[in-house]
């Protein structure tokens, strides 16, 4: 099973509202990102936890705050955004980040935001 | 840096072939290629390492050229299903984390 799952699926949301994104892997992975993803632009890394622990942040605004509660779990914490904002944005796992190289990351379905 | 895709769009019939191409201006260490439809997530095809290997999955192959840093993902006798996006993910030693090439559009038609 290779199943990252992603809730909600769409959400709407007001510049003063504050809301959670929530992403779920039950495949033992150790390393679990964020991304977030314009129309027909790439993906874009926003967050990189290992074991728990961010390691990575790639200077994304503070409006976004992002957290691991356990091994299974990547929650994403939104407050105050802007209509810039609005995209999807992708979860994804793999292993971890221990090997010589990446190891493979699968990503859940995403959540469509949209920031009114 | 983020890689370079080419082409951007390619549209072809059924049982044609394709070659996409990632180049990097930085030097690699793995190359991965996913695969994008339209509102769903990218699935993952295959990684590449550095070394020149070529790995296949069904019609669809790659290869990674160390010399110049670049991969190419050949397809081959396109199917339908083959229609999407897609995304090379390229890898610099030490980094932890892939930057993704602007993407190629792939359409095929009956």
């Amino acid at each position: 099973d290779t199943e990252v799952t992603q809730t909600p699926k769409h959400l709407v949301m007001g510049m003063t509202n504050k809301k959670s994104l929530k992403c779920e892997q039950h495949m033992g992975h150790r390393a679990m990102y964020w991304y977030k993803q314009k129309a027909k632009k790439p993906p874009e890394l926003m967050f990189v936890y290992s074991y728990e622990k961010l390691s990575i942040n790639e200077s994304v605004p503070s409006r976004f705050s992002p957290e691991c509660p356990n091994s299974s779990l990547l929650n994403l914490h939104l407050h105050a955004l802007q209509p810039e904002d609005s995209a999807l944005y992708l979860c994804a796992s793999s292993q971890d980040l221990t090997g010589e190289m990446l190891d493979t990351q699968y990503f859940g379905p995403g959540t469509r935001l949209t920031v009114l | 840096q983020q890689p370079v895709q080419s082409p951007q769009a390619v549209i072809l019939r059924e049982g044609e072939d394709a070659v996409i191409n990632c180049s990097s201006s930085k030097a690699l260490y793995s190359v991965h290629w996913y695969r994008q439809k339209h509102g769903e997530a990218p699935v993952f095809l295959m990684i590449l390492l550095k070394g020149g290997e070529q790995k296949g999955h069904e019609k669809i192959s790659a290869s990674f050229n160390e010399k110049k840093q670049q991969s190419s993902l050949y397809l081959t006798a396109s199917q339908l299903s083959y229609s999407g996006t897609y995304f090379c993910g390229t890898e610099i030693m030490g980094a932890q984390k892939l930057v993704f090439g602007q993407g190629t559009r792939l359409t095929i038609n009956p």
